[in-house]
């Protein structure tokens, strides 16, 4: 399968608790974007890499959250000290960069906090 | 103002039916547009670019209003396959590269 991939598919952790997910991004595609999204709301942008650079983090990414891509491949993303309202689908998607941003999803991981 | 505005809907329709969904956006150096579809529980996946001459894809029919700031999709001959979300998407693009997303519109297509 060449398309976008994302580890684990779920996620259950205790509030306080570190997560870190993984998104391997089609291996031609140089553009990598987070998103975190919730029931019945569309994805909400969380943060974007051109290659290893990342270049754009929403606002309303709160310090707990870190993302990176090393070597401009493979990007993992870590919440710190969960939180409740962390709960939610986070998808990861690539794109070729050449104008236009079509984006390729990840079957996304589900984040549930206790 | 939220960037990018969708009626979140449902919009429940019979088969057959014709359906048109409107998304507004606030940025006006907004380059690039797109729909999205996304079905329960998956990814969104794109269902068609949307250029200023218009463009159509099968049933399927895209629209792009600068001076209003808008963007369309028309669906004819509606199918229960149809059923699904459809998500707005605006690109700034240049150097910015924040591809936002709209709430979405549900669509149900009804027997």
């Amino acid at each position: 399968d060449t398309g976008v991939s994302q580890n684990p598919r779920h996620k259950i952790t205790k509030r306080g608790q570190n997560v870190t997910f993984r998104c391997d991004p089609i291996s031609e595609h140089n553009r990598l974007y987070w998103y975190r999204q919730t029931l019945g709301q569309g994805p909400e942008f969380l943060t974007y890499f051109q290659n290893e650079a990342q270049l754009e983090k929403s606002r309303l990414l709160s310090d707990r959250f870190s993302a990176e891509r090393p070597k401009g491949s493979f990007s993992t993303l870590e919440i710190q000290r969960t939180e409740q309202g962390d709960s939610a689908m986070y998808l990861c998607a690539s794109s070729l960069g050449q104008g236009g941003e079509k984006l390729f999803f990840g079957s996304g991981t589900q984040l549930s906090v206790l | 103002r939220k960037e990018v505005e969708q009626d979140p809907g449902p919009f429940n329709v019979p088969e057959g039916a014709t359906v048109a969904f409107n998304c507004t956006y606030s940025n006006s150096a907004s380059q690039s547009f797109f729909w999205y579809r996304q079905d329960c529980r998956k990814e969104p996946k794109l269902l068609m670019s949307v250029y200023s001459s218009g463009n159509e894809d099968g049933r399927f029919t895209a629209q792009l209003n600068r001076a209003s700031q808008y963007i369309s999709l028309l669906i004819r001959d509606s199918k229960l396959s149809d059923s699904a979300t459809y998500l707005c998407v605006v690109n700034i693009g240049g150097g910015y590269q924040k591809v936002t997303f709209g709430t979405g519109t549900k669509l149900q297509v009804i027997p």
